[in-house]
């Protein structure tokens, strides 16, 4: 079974600085789809980013990056010049085969001004 | 266009009810998920339709769950004799085919059970 791990319950950061964001997951598949969510206090679930395992190449989306390590089933999350809304909760999930995600337990990130 | 909408944003019921949670998907999407999220934790998977076939209902907790969707595009939730333990909210998403991967989710609903 996969699961997905994120060991950063919180997260703080100043308002334009850099901070990346931890998940590590396991599975047993060779091609997947992993993603980074965003969740503001309104309940939506907002797609920040994504990845597909077989691409090399890091994701990139303005301000939003990942770090994708598929050897050590890595797959973390780097904001640069943090805004206030950035501040969320970010959940990194992985696609099965059925495409059903499975979620981490995310990690609270405040954005301090 | 208009995104994955959820009906009603909030419920409150007893223990012992029935609910239904409504999810409408976005327009011409044929993949349907349904996920239950606890307080302070990830969603976590209850059940997938392709079309109006459930393609995996291994995430229902157990046979008080029960979603359809009739006609590929509306789905209900439907759970039977509320318990207390059933307090979370409920996320829908929609995926727009077979071949596309990114799931949009809607607002959720939040279920209270007294």
């Amino acid at each position: 079974a996969q699961t997905v791990t994120q060991s950063q319950p919180e997260m703080s950061v100043q308002e334009a600085e850099t901070v990346t964001l931890s998940c590590t997951y396991d599975t047993s598949e060779s091609n997947y789809y992993l993603f980074w969510y965003k969740q503001p206090p309104s309940r939506q679930m907002i797609l920040v980013i994504r990845q597909e395992a077989y691409k090399q190449q890091n994701a990139t989306e303005n301000r939003f990056s990942v770090n994708f390590q598929k050897a050590a089933k890595s797959f973390s999350l780097k904001i640069s010049d943090s805004q206030l809304g950035d501040t969320a909760m970010y959940f990194c999930a992985f696609m099965n085969p059925l495409r059903e995600l499975i979620f981490g337990t995310g990690t609270l990130l405040a954005v301090q001004p | 266009g208009a995104g994955v909408s959820q009906t009603p944003s909030n419920k409150v019921t007893e223990k012992g009810k029935y609910v239904e949670l409504r999810c409408d998907p976005i327009s011409g999407h044929t993949a349907l998920y349904w996920y239950r999220q606890s307080l302070g934790q990830g969603p976590e998977f209850l059940i997938y339709f392709q079309g109006t076939g459930a393609a995996d209902d291994s995430g229902l907790p157990n046979d008080r769950f029960f979603a359809v969707r009739p006609e590929g595009s509306v789905s209900t939730l439907k759970i039977q004799r509320t318990e207390r333990g059933d307090s979370a909210v409920y996320l829908c998403a929609s995926r727009e085919s077979a071949s596309t991967d990114t799931q949009y989710f809607g607002p959720g609903t939040r279920l209270t059970v007294l």
